[in-house]
């Protein structure tokens, strides 16, 4: 079965530290996809990042990195020199990429991210 | 501009009524999907559609019902078969199944 788990459920920093977000998944596909999506309070989910199973380049985006692992079946999502604007709940998601596909999406709990100033 | 959009933002719903959720997309998406999320948890999804006239139940979809007869609307009925329906909904949309990249704002349900 398929699983993402992102054990921190809160994180508090101050503004210019920088964090690191965790995500482990679960999945016996060989291919698939994994995402990482922010909920800032209006409560809107914005994409920020797709990743597939073959890709396991490490990605930098501004302040935003995502580090891939299959050997851990880790997906983490680091952020340097936080922003208050940062502050919002940010979730892990992993979908299938076969021929099945439906664009399911199976998300972690999420990590609530607060920047104080 | 292109989007999603849900209407309303908040919906109260009294005991043994159905409810309607609205989503509207002028992407020209072929996929869309209904999520619900609940406090502190992830988003569950109840139902999606690939294609109009055509869509499947997802993980939750008891108490539930959609209809897909436009490509830009996937409207969600709460049925009185939902026995907790009080959550935030929310709608999404893809141009393939690779996976929904475009969000709605939500719609927030509570009991009256």
């Amino acid at each position: 079965a398929q699983k993402v788990t992102q054990a921190q459920t809160e994180i508090s920093v101050v503004e210019k530290e920088d964090v690191t977000l965790d995500c482990v998944y679960e999945t016996r596909d060989t291919t698939y996809y994994l995402f990482w999506y922010k909920q800032p309070p209006s409560g809107e989910l914005v994409f920020l990042i797709r990743r597939n199973s073959f890709d396991e380049q490490n990605e930098i985006s501004g302040r935003y990195s995502w580090n891939f692992q299959k050997s851990t079946s880790s997906f983490n999502f680091t952020i340097t020199a936080s922003q208050v604007v940062d502050s919002a709940v940010y979730f892990c998601a992993l979908s299938e990429a076969g021929s099945g596909n439906t664009g399911k999406l199976i998300f972690g709990q999420g990590t609530t991210l607060q920047v104080k100033p | 501009d292109g989007g999603i959009t849900q209407s309303p933002k908040y919906l109260f719903r009294k005991e043994g009524q159905n409810v309607t959720l609205s989503c509207e997309q002028n992407l020209n998406h072929d996929a869309m999907y209904w999520y619900r999320q609940d406090p502190g948890q992830g988003l569950r999804l109840i139902y999606y559609s690939q294609i109009v006239n055509d869509f499947q139940k997802g993980d939750i979809a008891e108490g539930y019902s959609v209809s897909r007869e436009k490509k830009e609307s996937f409207p969600l009925t709460v049925t009185s078969a939902q026995k907790n329906p009080t959550a935030f909904y929310l709608c999404a949309s893809s141009i393939d199944r690779a996976q929904p990249e475009h969000f709605g704002d939500g719609t927030r349900l509570s009991i009256l």
